[in-house]
């Protein structure tokens, strides 16, 4: 059964360093979604791309944040100072047309910032 | 953002026993969906129940709907220690689709 893959699962690193999260989509899914969980809450989307294009970012802390999926397929997102207050699950998603198909989550990728 | 309220945020039964869990919103919606987090894992899509629709049954799983008080219940039967998880419903608040999460209830199923 095909899966959504994240990588890394687990990182450990420094505030006001640099970290990149990549994500592999279910093949044949346009559209792809990142969420942030912290501890104790549910998922609130990042960013939605639809192929290549975002079409909301508007939860998504653009002096620090950036994500692309510049050939419509995986995508990566960067964190750039991290904050003590970036601890949390990052959730990768994908559905395959529009935000009223069910979305297929990755294993995530555990951040910690010390 | 908004959220969902979930109802209740820990629930702790025997197998054997069914779970109720409970999901209220705030506004109107296209559909509602459970997913379940079992602990440190991504999520995994349940159900999904659509504005015009008042019941839906999948397994050992039925979701209610009731828009007029804008509200939603899991309800899982027979439960099995494998279920003990995370569960979490989502909405699409007619904003381009966007899914609005609640905060969840955490099951506990004690064997």
């Amino acid at each position: 059964e095909a899966e959504v893959a994240q990588s890394p699962r687990y990182k450990i690193t420094e505030k006001s360093q640099a970290v990149a999260f990549w994500c592999d989509p279910i093949s044949g899914h346009a559209t792809l979604y990142w969420y942030r969980q912290i501890l104790g809450q549910g998922p609130e989307l990042l960013v939605q791309f639809q192929d290549e294009s975002v079409v909301d970012d508007s939860q998504l802390p653009k002096d620090r944040f950036s994500a692309e999926r510049l050939k419509g397929v995986d995508s990566t997102l960067k964190i750039q100072p991290a904050e003590l207050g970036d601890s949390a699950m990052y959730l990768c998603a994908s559905s395959y047309g529009s935000l009223t198909d069910t979305q297929y989550f990755g294993p995530g990728t555990r951040l910690t910032v010390l | 953002s908004q959220q969902g309220e979930e109802d209740p945020q820990a629930l702790s039964i025997q197998e054997g026993e069914n779970a109720t869990m409970n999901c209220s919103y705030k506004t109107s919606i296209n559909n509602l969906q459970w997913y379940r987090q079992n602990s440190g894992r991504g999520l995994v899509h349940l159900i999904l129940i659509r504005s015009n629709e008042r019941e839906k049954h999948s397994g050992r799983l039925r979701v209610t709907l009731d828009t007029s008080k804008k509200s939603s219940s899991l309800l899982i039967t027979a439960s099995r220690a494998a279920d003990t998880a995370s569960y979490f419903c989502a909405t699409d608040y007619n904003q381009g689709g966007k899914l609005i999460f609640g905060q969840g209830t955490e099951l506990s199923v004690k064997p």
